[in-house]
């Protein structure tokens, strides 16, 4: 089956200081790749969608300069939290779709600002 | 933003009861999808339903499509320990493959 894998699976690190989170796709080419962030106890809330080659589309609500989204092949796409604050601790999901209509969901990766 | 009406919020329940949850909509989806995921994981797919009034089966578990496409529910068979986990209810946007979710059902096994 579809793999998609996310680095690190854990960071702490300092209030403003930017940390990047890695997606990939292992064995699948990606059309699309989306970033989530799920608080405790919530549903996941879509932050952005990316396509490979162009700019992010970003939800409503969500600072496209403080979260910098790079999708630069087919198979990476990258989040960048910069100058993060302890607000933005949470719990960060990535998944990445083919040609249907399936994503695939990476593991997660937990931020934690102090 | 939008989102799916998932119910319950939680379930306590007794090793080898039957577990059922529903989610509803106000507008149409093509494609819902049920997912679970577990502690510290991304969801997982468990069942993805395409027709109006499709009962689908995968193991113990059995979704069905709501005939108006605004509805479905998911019910577990003679639940096991492993079955612990957040349910999660999905509508698929086919404008642009976007996942509207619901609130997510938290399932409990007693010991």
């Amino acid at each position: 089956g579809a793999v998609v894998s996310q680095h690190p699976s854990r960071v702490i690190c300092k209030s403003g200081t930017s940390v990047k989170i890695e997606c990939r796709s292992l064995d699948f080419q990606a059309t699309t790749m989306f970033w989530y962030r799920q608080f405790p106890k919530q549903s996941l809330m879509l932050m952005a969608t990316s396509n490979e080659g162009s700019k992010a589309t970003y939800e409503q609500g969500v600072e496209k300069d403080k979260f910098l989204i790079n999708h630069a092949s087919l198979t990476l796409s990258t989040l960048t939290v910069t100058s993060a604050h302890p607000e933005d601790s949470s719990f960060y999901i990535c998944s990445a779709r083919d040609q249907g209509y399936e994503q695939y969901f990476g593991p997660g990766t937990r931020l934690t600002v102090t | 933003g939008q989102q799916l009406n998932q119910s319950p919020q939680s379930m306590f329940i007794q090793e080898g009861e039957d577990v059922s949850m529903n989610c509803t909509s106000s507008s149409i989806f093509n494609t819902w999808l049920w997912y679970k995921q577990e502690p510290g994981e991304g969801p997982v797919l468990l069942i993805a339903l395409y027709k109006a009034g499709e009962l689908t089966s995968n193991g113990r578990l059995t979704a069905q499509f709501g005939i108006t496409r605004k509805d479905s529910f998911l019910n577990i068979s003679a639940s096991i320990p492993s079955d612990v986990g957040i349910y999660f209810c999905a509508g698929l946007e086919d404008s642009n493959y976007q996942l509207i979710w619901g609130a997510g059902t938290k399932l409990i096994i007693k010991p």
